[in-house]
């Protein structure tokens, strides 16, 4: 089991958005702004998409974005892409790293 | 570009340690900090630690305290995370990253680690 919650899956069409929810507590998501998110394919490497709640690293399309309210924090993709099927993640940093369970966005 | 490149999928029996290598390129690591995570089959992932060379020290959460040992990029930019008493509840894989500030910036492939007698 998850330290935070996210939904298994979510799926969306070609140009549609997409947001994925990650519930924490106060203690993690709620007490600071330090929520990453994270692309990940089976077999590679993870990729940082968001960072401190709704950054953008450099290279990231800006249909990718982030935001928190309260113990919630969301991951929303526009625009739609078929390579956007994969699988994300997010993750807390409050003196320990609490992680979701992942979930598993399809392209229709 | 940085890419960090992990030591390949090992097979332990109980009991017995492993050590995950996390070979660092495009960019030199020594002061960074390093995150191991890992992620058993069908569960999400699991901070296992993060070693601070800057300070000179190593946050264990403390279900990993006393069997787990990271050492930082040293020489050849190699990181090391060893796991001993190892039991099939370790079966998982293991991730390296790199810390900027307070969130994992760069991974590596991942390392499966299968323990089973």
């Amino acid at each position: 089991q998850s330290a935070l919650t996210q939904p298994r899956s979510v799926s969306g069409s070609p140009g549609q958005s997409v947001t994925i929810s990650c519930t924490g507590a106060s203690i993690d998501v709620g007490g600071l702004p330090y929520v990453s998110w994270y692309q990940h394919h089976p077999g590679k490497a993870p990729k940082l998409l968001i960072y401190d709640v709704n950054n953008r690293p450099s290279g990231v399309p800006d249909r990718f974005s982030g935001s928190k309210s309260a113990n919630t924090a969301s991951l929303t993709i526009s625009g739609l892409q078929a390579d956007d099927e994969s699988e994300y993640f997010c993750c807390s940093y409050a003196g320990q790293m609490v992680f979701g369970g992942g979930t598993k966005l399809t392209v229709l | 570009q940085v890419q960090l490149v992990q030591s390949g999928a090992e097979v332990k029996k109980p009991g017995f340690s492993v050590k995950v290598s996390c070979k660092a390129s495009g960019a030199t690591f020594n002061s960074h900090s390093i995150t191991w995570v890992r992620q058993a089959p069908g569960q999400g992932l699991e901070w296992m630690g993060t070693i601070i060379p800057a300070l000179g020290v190593a946050d264990y959460p403390q279900k990993f305290r006393g069997r787990v040992t990271m050492t930082p990029f040293q020489s050849a930019n190699t990181a090391y995370m060893q796991l001993s008493g190892l039991t099939s509840d370790d079966t998982a894989i293991y991730y390296c990253a790199t810390m900027r500030v307070h969130f994992p910036e760069h991974w590596g492939q991942g390392t499966l680690l299968t323990v089973s007698s």
